[in-house]
């Protein structure tokens, strides 16, 4: 069975631009989740989708926002890019809704670098 | 808010021998706890998750944690390291109906001296 798969794996964008990362969950996964992983710190929670619906987010900017797919897929869309902004940007999945804490699945990210 | 800290940035340890990573947390109630693990390129593997009960809990590659309300910790243990366990580990802590919104530590880098 294949795991969560990410998309680009690297992107290369400058400041003021747009980047859209998408996200395939595990088959059967109706949530899936945004994490932030800035080089040399622990990832930090963006958001989570259930059902299309958000179910939660974290305390990032309104130019992060994301959305999920009747399939479940996920994207996670940054606009006005800033160089803070560089990180890896990890994508799980699970079968939690917002209520329960479940195991989460990670993908192996998409590494965006801003100049 | 909940935090979590792991102490250790760096540790290194020789193959065969007893390795302990230390994480504390703050919470205000009973939290669910994991360890994690991530290899260079790769995602992040959950090793073991502590939600309720027996405070010492198995985990996957022979690895295990103790839960110690008292001390507000959950340090991972193995009592003999192999070359592959080098990575980084996380400690993360989330809360019940909190969903997939977990607070992760720092982390800590383990290397393995052959």
């Amino acid at each position: 069975d294949a795991g969560v798969t990410q998309s680009p794996t690297h992107l290369i964008k400058t400041r003021g631009q747009h980047v859209t990362l998408r996200c395939s969950p595990i088959s059967g996964h109706k949530s899936v989740s945004w994490y932030q992983q800035v080089l040399g710190q622990g990832p930090q929670f963006i958001f989570q989708y259930y059902e299309k619906e958000e179910r939660g987010r974290g305390n990032f900017p309104d130019r992060f926002s994301a959305r999920q797919f009747p399939n479940y897929s996920s994207e996670l869309n940054v606009n006005a890019l800033l160089l803070g902004d560089s990180a890896l940007y990890l994508c799980a999945s699970s079968t939690a809704s917002g209520a329960t804490t479940g195991e989460l699945f990670f993908g192996e990210g998409s590494r965006l670098t801003v100049l | 808010a909940q935090s979590v800290t792991q102490p250790d940035i760096h540790i290194t340890v020789s193959e065969g021998a007893s390795l302990e990573l230390r994480c504390n947390y703050s919470y205000g109630a009973t939290p669910y706890l994991f360890w994690y693990v991530q290899s260079p390129g790769q995602g992040l593997q959950l090793l073991l998750k502590y939600f309720s009960g027996d405070t010492l809990v198995q985990g996957i590659k022979g690895f295990e944690a103790e839960f110690k309300r008292s001390q507000s910790s959950f340090n991972l243990r193995k009592p003999s390291v192999h070359w592959s366990d080098a990575a980084e580990y996380f400690c993360a802590v989330g809360a019940p109906r909190a969903g997939n919104m977990l607070t992760f530590g720092g982390g800590t880098r383990l290397m393995v001296k052959p």
